[in-house]
């Protein structure tokens, strides 16, 4: 299994500003990718984070208000833009595909990064 | 596209009930499915998978049978605990036109001492 730590775990942030979340992975992934999870609600795709290219981004979701980086097999940054109120949620990072381990499909999660924008 | 379809909740049964979670999904190709369950202020983890037609997964008294022909993976449980209270998520994980999980609404479950 894999484990992930995202951080900051919440944070409370003016409107206007731009605040980066960080997803660690303790194994090399072939994919990470990042969701949305709004209170009381399912899960949402923003984004597939690629090693070394652009993220791949769902409908509704622009590279401008979420850009991701990618820099290696374990790491990834979500940064989440001139943020509004609608922005409050919990973002997850998630990953799978462990090098050497198969692909069974299984996703592993952060514990989130709960946002609260003001 | 493909989708997922999990009964609404909130679901309250007493401790020692037995749980059923129906999900249904459309998808093209063969995908696998999964349950995901996340635990108050905790992230999603893993419950139980099935990869192909007529699969059981199973894990910690749950249990659900991929069913092709119903296009269904219901989860069900003989006999539910405390701990068990937490939000429950069908998703479907496919590989056609790339890797994409897709969730179904979840289910919360509250248990009753």
């Amino acid at each position: 299994s894999a484990v992930i730590s995202q951080k900051p775990s919440r944070d409370i942030c003016q409107r206007g500003t731009s605040l980066t979340i960080q997803c660690q992975v303790d194994s090399q992934v072939t994919m990470m990718f990042w969701y949305r999870q709004q209170p009381g609600q399912s899960l949402t795709l923003i984004a597939t984070a690629n090693q070394g290219s652009e993220a791949t981004y769902e409908s509704g979701f622009v590279i401008d208000k979420f850009p991701i980086s990618r820099p290696n097999l374990t790491f990834s940054t979500l940064t989440v833009s001139n943020m509004s109120p609608e922005d409050s949620s919990i973002y997850l990072c998630s990953a799978a595909g462990l090098a050497g381990g198969g692909d069974t499909g299984e996703l592993f999660f952060g514990e989130g990064s709960r946002l609260t924008v003001l | 596209g493909d989708s997922v379809t999990q009964m609404e909740g909130p679901v309250t049964l007493s401790e020692e009930a037995f749980l059923t979670i129906n999900c249904t999904y459309t998808a093209t190709g063969y995908p696998s499915l999964f349950w995901y369950v996340q635990y108050p202020g905790e992230g999603l983890q893993l419950l139980l998978k099935a990869t192909k037609a007529d699969d059981k997964g199973s894990n910690k008294g749950f249990e659900a049978t991929y069913r092709k022909e119903t296009t269904s993976f219901h989860l069900e449980k003989g006999s539910v605990q405390v701990s068990d209270s937490a939000v429950y998520f069908c998703a479907l994980t496919s590989n056609t036109g790339g890797f994409k999980t897709i969730f179904g609404a979840g289910t919360r479950l509250f248990v009753k001492a």
